[in-house]
């Protein structure tokens, strides 16, 4: 069975850009979630989706939104993009029991972004 | 979610034992154990998870104390790859919040040759 994948692996933009990063979660897990890692914050959980619904939301600002399709495909964009927001974006996926994700999460390689 | 200590680093020898502890002192009745690994520039690794009983897989095994206020991740017969910071997470086993997974500063295991 096929793991994570997040696509482009690495991505370089400028500041005020923004950007769409993709997540193909494992095939059957419904649950995605995004994380943001940093060298000084660690990694950070940015939100959650099952059902193509935002179920869970970290403390980010709202220039950083997502969405799920129908085929549990995730999307997270970044707008008005600045320094701080380089880091390595990482997407995880899980099964769904009882309409709760599972908290075995699956996680793929990571986008890491750039910001000049 | 309990809050979990781990030591900061530890070195094993190629081929020894690796033994990873961890405390979580204020854990709940239904909260589980979870490992993770993160190796260099990759994404974490589930390894395992366990809520009581010890638990084994082809990874590693989860001994966890009859209290369950501390646990220890043994990767049997550790190799040069398997150099990585290891995490405790402690959390229901599904759902449970607005935060995700909560990912502290783990444990720089650094296997030697």
């Amino acid at each position: 069975k096929a793991g994570v994948t997040q696509t482009p692996r690495y991505l370089i933009k400028t500041r005020g850009q923004q950007v769409t990063l993709s997540c193909s979660p494992i095939s059957g897990h419904r649950s995605v979630s995004w994380y943001q890692q940093t060298p000084g914050q660690g990694l950070q959980f940015l939100f959650e989706y099952f059902s193509e619904t935002q179920r869970n939301k970290g403390n980010f600002p709202g220039r950083f939104s997502g969405r799920q399709f129908s085929n549990s495909r995730s999307e997270m964009n970044v707008s008005t993009l600045e320094l701080g927001d380089s880091a390595l974006y990482l997407c995880a996926s899980s099964l769904i029991r009882d309409a709760r994700p599972l908290n075995t999460q699956y996680f793929g390689p990571g986008t890491r972004l750039t910001v000049l | 979610d309990a809050k979990t200590t781990q030591p900061t680093s530890m070195d094993c020898a190629e081929g020894r034992a690796a033994n990873l502890p961890c405390n979580h002192s204020t854990i709940s009745g239904n909260e589980y154990v979870y490992w993770y690994r993160q190796i260099h520039s990759q994404g974490p690794q589930y390894i395992i998870h366990g809520l009581k009983n010890n638990e084994t897989n082809e990874m590693a095994s989860l001994i966890i104390t009859e209290d369950r206020k501390s646990s220890t991740l043994i990767l049997p017969h550790a190799t040069l790859r398997d150099t990585a910071v290891y995490y405790c997470i402690v959390r229901v086993g599904s759902g449970g919040g607005a935060d995700g997974l909560t990912f502290g500063k783990g444990t720089h295991l650094i296997i030697q040759p």
